[in-house]
């Protein structure tokens, strides 16, 4: 069973750049695809980006020039950085995973990012 | 990118009824990769549904899914006092805008 927790400032100033953790517990991580998305009242579910099983990411291609995705399986660990925020970026963010690219059946509870300054 | 469209967007049913919620996609969907999630206020979407047709680990069969191609529909076939909340489907980078199934 694979429990997913977000960790990370909730408060972030305009123009700088937002860094997530997500904690994982019961999953091995060349077994699994590991996500993060967000979901905002202005644009709903937004998926940001994943790391295969392989290690290496793959991002949203409206992201994809503002987002670093990043594992370090020694900490059970993988990080989301979003630069240059503004107040759109403001939303609650997931990190999910699943054994399949295609949906996500393990989710972390959420965590509200706020960009204001 | 496929766009998705769901139908209707507030459903008023009462407990017990039958709720029908459609998911319409922009271009044709290979594979059935299409996913089905619920979510209650203050929490995570829990997924239902993948590939179009199969529950998720721990969904009552109450909950089923169908469709192919552009067409895809999330049928509860009696709704419970937790089913009246927000519905969305998925497919690759993409979900509907949602459907809330609301208590009449």
């Amino acid at each position: 069973q694979v429990q997913l927790q977000e960790s990370g400032p909730r408060l972030v100033k305009p123009s700088e750049t937002l860094s997530l953790t997500c904690t994982v517990s019961g999953g091995a991580f060349n077994s699994y695809y590991w996500s993060w998305l967000r979901q905002s009242a202005g644009k709903g579910l937004e998926y940001i980006g994943h790391i295969d099983k392989n290690g290496s990411p793959n991002y949203s291609p409206s992201l994809k020039s503002r987002v670093t995705m990043s594992v370090d399986t020694s900490k059970n660990q993988f990080y989301l950085k979003l630069s240059s925020v503004t107040a759109a970026d403001t939303a609650v963010y997931y990190c999910a995973s699943d054994i399949s690219s295609a949906w996500w059946f393990y989710w972390g509870q959420g965590t509200l990012i706020t960009v204001s300054s | 990118d496929i766009a998705l469209t769901q139908s209707p967007g507030i459903l008023s049913l009462s407990p017990g009824e039958r709720a029908t919620l459609s998911c319409r996609a922009s271009q044709s969907i290979t594979g059935n990769y299409l996913a089905w999630y619920r979510q209650k206020p203050g929490q995570a979407p829990g997924l239902l549904i993948y590939a179009a047709s199969r529950r998720a680990a721990g969904i009552p069969d109450r909950f089923s899914g169908s469709g192919s191609g552009t067409d895809f529909t999330l049928t509860i076939s009696r709704l419970e006092p937790e089913d009246f909340v927000v519905y969305y489907c998925q497919q690759g980078g993409t979900f509907g805008q949602g459907t809330k199934v609301e208590i009449k």
